[in-house]
């Protein structure tokens, strides 16, 4: 069974301020990706990242970075110098890498709020 | 590539009706998957299809829900007698063949149908 926990309900910050958005997964799988989805109120699923369990590489992206440690099952998500922009909820996903492999399994969200 | 559509955007309904929503996933993905999102929660999976097939359906899916993909192309989410219970955000998402790229897990996602059940 797979399991995400985002624990993380809600976290408000001020324009400018970094955060982390913490994911912490759980999985026999030994091959499997993690991802990160953001949604705006609009409500459409914008994907950000996509991160192969054999790549512990972290990753940097502009103002997003995200931090793939699998010693401890997380892949957390920094946002700096925050914008309103960000303002969103965003979810962690997991899914097996392998040929019969279809169902993601999402946490339960994170909303961020900037605050101008 | 042109983005997974959902038609409609929004549905308002009273209890006991049926509901129809429609995807049409990326032209050249096979795979087309069926979610639900309630308020506060992240997305779950509700079914798959590669191709026409439908390959499996998650116990969330009632016998009240059916989904089909007849040509392989675009696919229907019929709800029928629908309930207040049922009242939440489906979201469509396709991703390509197994094997074709590297990112053959990747599912691309649609703004998604926000049914409402009075």
């Amino acid at each position: 069974a797979q399991k995400v926990t985002q624990a993380q309900t809600e976290i408000s910050v001020v324009e400018k301020e970094d955060v982390t958005l913490d994911c912490v997964y759980e999985t026999r799988d030994t091959t499997y990706y993690l991802f990160w989805y953001k949604q705006p109120p609009s409500g459409e699923l914008v994907f950000l990242i996509r991160r192969n369990s054999f790549d512990e590489q972290n990753e940097i992206s502009g103002r997003y970075s995200w931090n793939f440690q699998k010693s401890t099952s997380s892949f957390n998500f920094t946002i700096t110098a925050s914008q309103v922009v960000d303002s969103a909820v965003y979810f962690c996903a997991l899914i097996y890498s392998g040929a019969g492999s279809y169902q993601l399994t999402f946490g339960k969200g994170t909303k961020l709020s900037v605050i101008p | 590539d042109t983005g997974v559509s959902q038609d409609p955007r929004h549905k308002i309904t009273k209890r006991g009706q049926n509901v129809t929503f429609r995807c049409d996933p990326i032209s050249e993905h096979n795979r087309l998957y069926w979610y639900r999102q309630t308020l506060g929660q992240g997305p779950e999976f509700l079914t798959y299809f590669q191709n026409e097939a439908q390959l499996e359906k998650s116990r969330l899916l009632s016998d009240r829900f059916s989904a089909e993909r007849p040509k392989g192309s675009f696919s229907t989410l019929e709800i029928q007698r629908t309930e207040q219970g049922d009242s939440a955000m489906y979201l469509c998402a396709s991703s390509r063949p197994f094997g074709e790229r590297e990112n053959h897990n990747e599912q691309f996602f649609g703004p998604g149908t926000r049914l409402t059940v009075l």
